[in-house]
């Protein structure tokens, strides 16, 4: 079946602009994630979806990242006056979140975002 | 705080030797654990995960891993490594989906990975 998708798999902006970034997740994953990963670094947490609602939003980094799941499926991952520090690649992830499933998480392939 | 260090930020090996890559973890309660590998220009793909049982476990492409609790580790292992094995490797620990209160909680916290690279 089909993975995780996430589009644009590369956005360029320019600082003090606005993105969203989309992601697709497999059909029936009530859970989503969305993480960001800088050179160099592993995936850091930025928000974690149960259905429509943020379960757990402490990573987002200041109140410029906003994300929403409107329907239970597809996530938007918006953030304003991007800077410059924003560069990375956003990761998406889903998961059955079942205890047989043991909380494995199915990454996409990631936005990269270069902000200018 | 959950946490992941990964010692070894670079490590070389010659095709058919042996590998072992480090993790130690650190979390207050029983931890899932997971091994995922990232190619370049692709997304994370996981080798195997630990939550119970057997201490030893296997995953894919010929990886097994040992959890070591009074170690507070997950070492990562393959018999013969293989040229296409080079990628970065990135180890993680996550919390139990539903916990006693019946929250549940979700998200992975990643080490800063190991790029492997394979001489032939």
């Amino acid at each position: 079946g089909a993975g995780v998708s996430q589009t644009p798999s590369n956005k360029v902006t320019e600082k003090g602009k606005y993105v969203e970034l989309r992601c697709d997740p497999i059909s029936g994953h009530t859970a989503l994630y969305w993480y960001r990963q800088s050179l160099g670094q592993g995936p850091e947490f930025l928000i974690y979806f149960q259905g429509t609602g943020a379960a757990d939003d402490s990573g987002l980094p200041n109140d410029r990242f906003f994300a929403v799941r409107p329907e239970g499926s597809v996530s938007t991952l918006k953030i304003q006056r991007t800077e410059r520090g924003d560069s990375a690649v956003y990761l998406c992830a889903s998961s059955t979140l079942t205890r047989s499933s043991y909380n494995e998480q199915f990454f996409g392939p990631g936005t990269r975002l270069t902000v200018l | 705080a959950q946490s992941v260090t990964q010692p070894d930020i670079h490590i070389t090996v010659s095709e058919g030797a042996s590998l072992e890559l480090r993790c130690n973890y650190s979390y207050g309660a029983t931890p899932y654990l997971f091994w995922y590998v990232q190619s370049p220009g692709q997304g994370l793909q996981l080798l195997l995960k630990y939550f119970s049982g057997d201490t030893l476990v296997q995953g894919i492409k010929g990886f097994e891993a040992e959890f070591k609790r009074s170690q507070s580790s997950f070492n990562l292992r393959k018999p013969s490594v293989h040229w296409s094995d080079a990628a970065e490797y990135f180890c993680a620990v996550g919390s139990d989906p539903y916990n006693a209160g019946g929250t549940s909680y979700g998200k992975l916290t990643f080490g800063q990975g190991t790029i492997l690279t394979v001489h032939p």
